[in-house]
């Protein structure tokens, strides 16, 4: 059973850039949910998506957008990138929208 | 937006001590109620995922309990050894607002053998 995997591990960018990170699933989980990070802080829940469909989203702009594929990966972009959004940023699985979450290893974004 | 506090932010305790945390939020309203264990360069690790008040959860050393009519769960760790060192965070899932879920900013656990 393959666990949640995450790319790429590291990014650095400048402001005003845009982003793009991707995760991959647990086998068989057909929901994601994706977090901010930021240091000294619990994850922040940005979105879920369930079956391809947004299942919930936390107070962030809508320059933070999402996608998730028909064989439930998922990709988190961000626009327009500023100085605060630099932050780990993880994702997790899970069977279904209230199931217990499996989480990746995080991507370290650093807006320079 | 729901708070959802955690403490101690960090603590100390000697291998084989017990030793417990507290989370803290302010709605029963909410599905589900998760504990994870985050190791240092590890992934976070579910530990519980609680929905009942007065739900009781164990898994070895481990153990949490939930009250939603008070708003608190704590999470109980027997005789602590120095793999437990991590940090652990809940989280509440749903509430008022919906489908989102509120973490807290976790409690450090140092063992020291």
């Amino acid at each position: 059973e393959t666990g949640v995997t995450q790319s790429p591990t590291h990014l650095i960018k400048t402001r005003g850039q845009q982003v793009t990170l991707r995760c991959s699933s647990q086998s068989g989980h057909n929901t994601v949910s994706w977090y901010q990070q930021a240091l000294g802080q619990g994850p922040q829940f940005i979105f879920q998506y369930y079956r391809e469909e947004e299942n919930g989203r936390g107070n962030f702009p809508p320059r933070f957008s999402g996608l998730q594929f028909p064989n439930y990966s998922s990709e988190l972009n961000v626009n327009a990138l500023e100085l605060d959004d630099s932050a780990l940023y993880l994702c997790a699985s899970s069977w279904f929208a209230e199931g217990t979450q499996y989480f990746g290893p995080g991507t370290r974004l650093t807006v320079l | 937006i729901l708070n959802v506090e955690q403490s101690p932010q960090s603590l100390h305790v000697q291998e084989g001590d017990s030793t417990n945390f507290t989370c803290s939020f302010p709605s029963s309203n909410f599905y589900a109620l998760h504990w994870y264990r985050w190791e240092t360069a590890k992934s976070p690790e579910a530990l519980f995922v609680m929905t009942l008040n007065g739900d009781e959860k164990k898994k070895g050393r481990i153990s949490a309990t939930l009250n939603t009519k008070e708003g608190y769960s704590y999470l109980y760790i027997k005789g602590s050894q120095p793999e437990d060192s991590a940090t652990y965070l809940c989280a509440l899932h749903g509430g008022n607002t919906g489908n989102q879920f509120y973490f807290g900013t976790g409690t450090s656990l140092t063992v020291i053998p």
